[in-house]
């Protein structure tokens, strides 16, 4: 069966502390790997797309990395505006566009 | 803003009543999306809509019908539903459907609740 596990459910973090939050897969296929920013009473934000294993996308402090098996979002030196829920999702090779999601992390970040 | 609106943003409705939810993508995208999201549990695709036509159900009750009449607007018609199916309503769009790989656009979403 397809999975996505995020790790770790919740974290917190004071300003400027760096971390990474994990997001694990178990397809059958891959075609691609995505993360999501969510704020509450928001839809998800599209932040990154990754294809193949090793491949590096950043963005501001955001840096996304992707391995054959799992795939870390790096926060570097974050700052309260990255509180958020941050999602991971992957799309199937034999399901064209279909997205399936993880359950998320909460990212907390105290000035 | 994603150029995805939805409305309405919040609905409390009854067991016994019908709704509709709405969704209009600004972006020219073909392909529209259903996703439920419930607390503490990961999105949900409900449908896909590629070209107006639906290529995907995944199994989902048949008191949620969705109806996408150009590929602009894509609506969730909502009738006798459970207090089990309170929760965000998303609605996405992305450029292609089921042939395409590329990202997907959110809306906002509508908070329901069944009472």
């Amino acid at each position: 069966e397809d999975q996505v596990t995020q790790s770790p459910e919740a974290l917190r973090l004071q300003e400027g502390e760096s971390s990474s939050l994990n997001c694990s897969y178990t397809v059958s296929g891959l075609r691609g790997l995505f993360w999501y920013r969510q704020d509450p009473g928001k839809g998800p934000e599209f932040l990154f797309t990754l294809y193949s294993a090793g491949e590096e996308k950043e963005k501001e402090r955001l840096k996304a990395t992707l391995t054959k098996k799992e795939s870390f979002l790096h926060i570097t030196a974050p700052k309260p505006e990255d509180s958020a829920t941050y999602l991971c999702a992957v799309q199937l090779m034999e399901y064209g566009n279909k997205l399936v999601f993880g359950a998320g992390t909460i990212l907390r970040v105290k000035s | 803003e994603t150029g995805v609106t939805q409305t309405p943003r919040h609905l409390v409705m009854g067991m016994t009543n019908k709704k509709s939810l709405k969704c209009e993508q600004h972006l020219g995208h073909n392909a529209m999306y259903w996703y439920k999201q419930s607390a503490k549990k990961p999105l949900e695709l409900m449908f896909v809509y590629s070209l107006e036509e639906r290529v995907e159900n995944n199994s989902v009750p048949s008191r949620f019908s969705p109806e996408c009449p150009n590929s602009s607007h894509l609506f969730l018609h909502l009738h006798t539903l459970q207090p089990e199916d309170s929760a965000l309503y998303l609605c996405a769009s992305s450029q292609d459907g089921l042939a395409g790989n590329d990202e997907q656009y959110f809306g906002p979403g509508t908070r329901l609740t069944v009472t």
